[in-house]
């Protein structure tokens, strides 16, 4: 049973354009939601966080939006660069239990 | 962000060894760490979770007496895959959480390529 689910296996944009990328959760009890970027044969890095009781999160050319109605939460990433290619996860958590993580997107900037 | 380190990034070791895998957070401590295992085009697989001083929490279907996982300190933790086989040959990571008011924060280490011939 996939409870977190990113159902783009990829997605290629043009440089300087917006990435967006998108997460959909059936678990309600998620209150705590990650995006992680990862490198082939790197661990993944994190990104950005957003907790339950909010519904967007911005950090420089990221941003989280969440829609608890529609158990769905997104990425945003603009301008997208070159260097933003990579494969993109986005976790969530329950009551600050084990991290659920979707199957990733790989998103290609093209320039 | 934290970091977390692992060593060694790789590993090549004959069937029937045991191989040694750290996990350590440099510049924070951490309570909780997390065991992966990345197969290829695949999403990270939770193998285990560990609190320092106590026994590791596995995921159904990880064979404990395979995959051991010592939580010392709060600064380390390893993974020993033991009599390794090929199919064990798998990037694995281990991951830190750090807890904050209102929310968590779990860092990631490196990864370790395991190959097993």
């Amino acid at each position: 049973d996939q409870q977190v689910k990113q159902n783009s296996p990829s997605l290629s944009v043009q440089e300087g354009r917006i990435s967006i990328l998108n997460c959909d959760y059936t678990n309600s009890m998620f209150d705590y939601f990650l995006w992680y970027k990862k490198y082939p044969a790197e661990g993944p890095t994190f990104l950005i966080s957003i907790s339950s009781i909010k519904d967007k999160n911005e950090d420089g050319r990221f941003t989280v939006f969440l829609n608890k109605s529609a158990k769905h939460l997104s990425l945003h990433i603009v301008p997208s660069q070159p260097g933003d290619s990579a494969v993109y996860f986005c976790a969530a958590s329950a009551y600050g239990n084990k991290l659920v993580f979707g199957a990733g997107t790989i998103l290609r900037v093209k320039s | 962000g934290a970091v977390v380190s692992q060593h060694p990034s790789r590993v090549i070791c004959k069937s029937g060894t045991s191989v040694k895998i750290e996990c350590r957070s440099l510049d924070f401590q951490a309570t909780t760490m997390f065991w992966y295992r990345q197969f290829p085009k695949k999403s990270l697989m939770l193998m285990a979770t560990s609190n320092e001083g106590s026994k590791a929490t596995y995921e159904q279907g990880v064979e404990k007496d395979k995959f051991l996982i010592n939580h010392a300190s709060l600064t380390l933790s390893t993974l020993t895959v033991t009599s390794a086989h090929p199919e064990d040959s798998s990037f694995y990571i281990c991951s830190a959480r750090v807890g904050l008011a209102g929310g968590i924060e779990q860092f990631f280490g490196p990864g370790t390529r395991l190959t097993v011939l």
